[in-house]
């Protein structure tokens, strides 16, 4: 049973263009969630976070959305660079409530972005 | 500042065989977490370790533990491997084991082959 989906296996944009990678969750406990990236060869490298309590983070070209309601989260770049052609993980962790467990990211599958010159 | 180092990067076992991976995490950090990522999947949480305790552990079988040293560096242990232990084994390091705002960094991990 996956507790975090990322649906779309693969996404493909032009450089300078908004890149969007969405993430679905259905654990109500979670409520702190990462987005990492990852390339070939290396472990995943954190890129931003957001706490259940906001709507929205930014971190330069990267914004993450949160709508609580909907259990749904995304990842924007804008804009997009070639260099961030890399698989995108999204991950939750719940919450200090959770009984002990809130130290377990839960990880989607990945989504492969890819950036075209 | 060096990050997260795994060790071997690569191993090739055959079913049965016992293997150990090992992880020292970035300095000054004292938690330890291990991941299993098979193709296609995203990382699975297996262990997590705190000042030398276990604080959590994921749905694995008993073929598999760990322990951490008294300086947070860390051992995955995996008994009778079998064909679906060929994965990614990731480690990740963290200042503490909870959750927000408490980010994971993680190691390139070990590519492990079971044949």
């Amino acid at each position: 049973d996956q507790q975090v989906k990322q649906n779309s296996p693969s996404l493909s944009v032009q450089e300078g263009r908004i890149s969007i990678l969405n993430c679905d969750y259905t654990n109500s406990m979670f409520d702190y969630f990462l987005w990492y990236k990852k390339y070939p060869a290396e472990g995943p490298t954190f890129l931003i976070s957001i706490s259940s309590i906001k709507d929205k983070n930014e971190d330069g070209r990267f914004t993450v959305f949160l709508n609580k309601s909907a259990k749904h989260l995304s990842l924007h770049i804008v804009p997009s660079q070639p260099g961030d052609s890399a698989v995108y993980f999204c991950a939750a962790l719940p919450g200090r409530d959770s009984g002990g467990s809130n130290y377990k990211l839960t990880f989607g599958k990945g989504t492969l972005l890819t950036v075209n010159p | 500042d060096a990050g997260v180092t795994q060790s071997p990067t690569h191993l090739i076992k055959t079913r049965g065989q016992q293997v150990t991976l090992r992880c020292s995490p970035i300095s000054g950090h004292k938690s330890v977490s291990w991941y299993q990522q098979v193709l296609g999947q995203g990382p699975q949480f297996i262990f997590q370790y705190y000042e030398k305790e276990e604080r959590g552990r994921g749905n694995f079988p008993d073929r598999f533990s760990a322990r951490q040293f008294p300086n947070y560096s860390s051992e995955l242990n995996v008994n009778a491997l079998l064909l679906g232990d060929s994965a990614l084994y990731l480690c990740a390091s963290s200042l503490y084991p909870t959750s927000g705002g408490n980010e994971q960094f993680f190691g390139p991990g070990t590519r492990l082959t079971v044949l």
